[in-house]
This record gives C-alpha cells, sequence and structure tokens, in this order.
C-alpha cells in the first residue's frame, strides 16, 4: 500500500486561508468518505481534526475543513492563526481494513 | 473520556522481539477498535495493525505482517503488539491510537523503539 501524495509544505500570512491537498488512487481516497486528517505540533501525538472527509471532531474550529474530489482530499484552514503552525496527515481507509497515510505537509504561518 | 496510554519501548538488537502495550481506560463503543501506528522521520505515520474492540478481528500492515502480533488481555483492558525479528527500518515512535468512524481520535502519548546493534 503507497502512502497518500501531500505537499511538504504549505503556508500563509495570519488570516489568510490555506489549503492542503492529499492525493491518493481509486483504492483508497477514491473508493471511500474515510478521509481524516491530523493535526501534529511537535513531539506530541497527532490529534484528529476531520474525518470522513468532513466531519469535525467537538471542540475542533470551524476554521479547519475538509472535502474530497475524486482521488483527492482536501484540507482548508480559514482565518489563519499562529497557533495553527504544526505539521499536518491526512489519512484514508484502503479497504480490508487497511489504512494509508500521507507523508505530512509543514505548516508556516508567516 | 477514553485514555491510551503506551509502554514497553527501548534499544533492542535486529532479529530480537519487543512487547509494546496499550492500557486503555474509559468506556468504548461496540464498533470501535485500537490501532498501533509509527512515526519515523523517514517515513513519517505509517499505520501498522487493527484490532476491534472485541479482540476478534485482526489485520496487520503488509510491513509486518508475519513478524507483528495485535492481542488483548480483556481483564487489564489492554492490548499489545508483540513484534519478533526487528529490523532497523522498525525504528520509530509507536503510537496506539481509538479507531472510531474510520478515523483514529484518542491517541497515546507514544513509546520509542529503536532497533540498532
Amino acid at each position: 500500500q503507497s502512502a497518500l501524495t501531500q505537499p511538504p509544505s504549505a503556508s500563509g500570512s495570519p488570516g489568510q486561508s490555506v489549503s492542503i491537498s492529499c492525493t491518493g488512487t481509486s483504492s483508497d481516497v477514491g473508493s471511500y468518505n474515510y478521509v481524516s486528517w491530523y493535526q501534529q505540533y511537535p513531539d506530541k501525538a497527532p490529534k484528529l481534526i476531520i474525518y470522513e472527509v468532513t466531519k469535525r471532531p467537538s471542540g475542533v474550529p470551524d476554521r479547519f475543513s475538509g472535502s474530497k474530489s475524486g482521488n483527492t482530499a482536501s484540507l482548508t484552514v480559514s482565518g489563519l492563526q499562529v497557533e495553527d503552525e504544526a505539521d499536518y496527515y491526512c489519512g484514508s481507509y484502503a479497504g480490508s481494513l487497511h489504512w494509508v497515510f500521507g507523508g505530512g505537509t509543514k505548516l508556516t504561518v508567516l | 473520556q477514553v485514555q491510551v496510554v503506551e509502554s514497553g519501548g527501548g534499544v533492542v538488537q535486529p532479529g530480537r522481539s519487543l512487547r509494546l502495550s496499550c492500557a486503555v481506560s474509559g468506556v468504548t463503543a461496540r464498533n470501535d477498535a485500537i490501532d498501533w501506528v509509527r512515526q519515523s522521520p523517514a517515513k513519517g505515520l505509517e499505520w501498522v495493525a487493527f484490532m476491534s474492540i472485541d479482540g476478534g478481528t485482526t489485520s496487520y500492515a503488509d510491513s509486518v505482517k508475519g513478524r507483528f502480533t495485535i492481542s488483548k488481555d480483556n481483564r487489564k483492558n489492554t492490548v499489545y503488539l508483540q513484534m519478533i525479528s526487528l529490523r532497523s527500518e522498525d525504528t520509530a515512535v509507536y503510537y496506539c491510537a481509538r479507531g472510531r468512524n474510520y478515523g483514529m481520535d484518542v491517541w497515546g502519548q507514544g513509546t520509542t523503539v529503536t532497533v540498532s546493534s
């Protein structure tokens, strides 16, 4: 199972919006609405911020939103804040009780 | 509020074995699961293994199949990851996480495994 493809970096200024893409295949992202996104600060565990493509767990700001088209999912962070600077990973169900993650994107708030 | 806490990491020589533990506390739902996910600087996050909360269903990533075994002790509310024939590429921080709605919503702090001679 190959990893999902994410850009290694993304950036934006406070108040701006930034989107991070996550490209998979017709065997994972394209086949299931089970894409999730995780935020990770240095030396901390990942935190779930989006699940089932568009849903936010309780407590996650609505500045974070998810979408999917074909084999590509996207995370959009609107109204960027300094505390959004972190690494972001996508994950997808890949069938047969297997999961796959992306390589991660480092988001810099300029 | 569910919590998971990993333990058991350490430094081990190639070819040797190690067992990780994941203590689960709090109430879980029937469709929940426990996953092991590892993270190394070279590979980022990598899903390793899955077990349904009742322990009846398991699955493994191809990279560890046949070498890693996930199991559960219901009395201790603990999930284990038995790792044998360890390789240098197994070096990583290992997290256990609760699987719910096909995502992983509760993560432990991780335990570090270093495979080195």
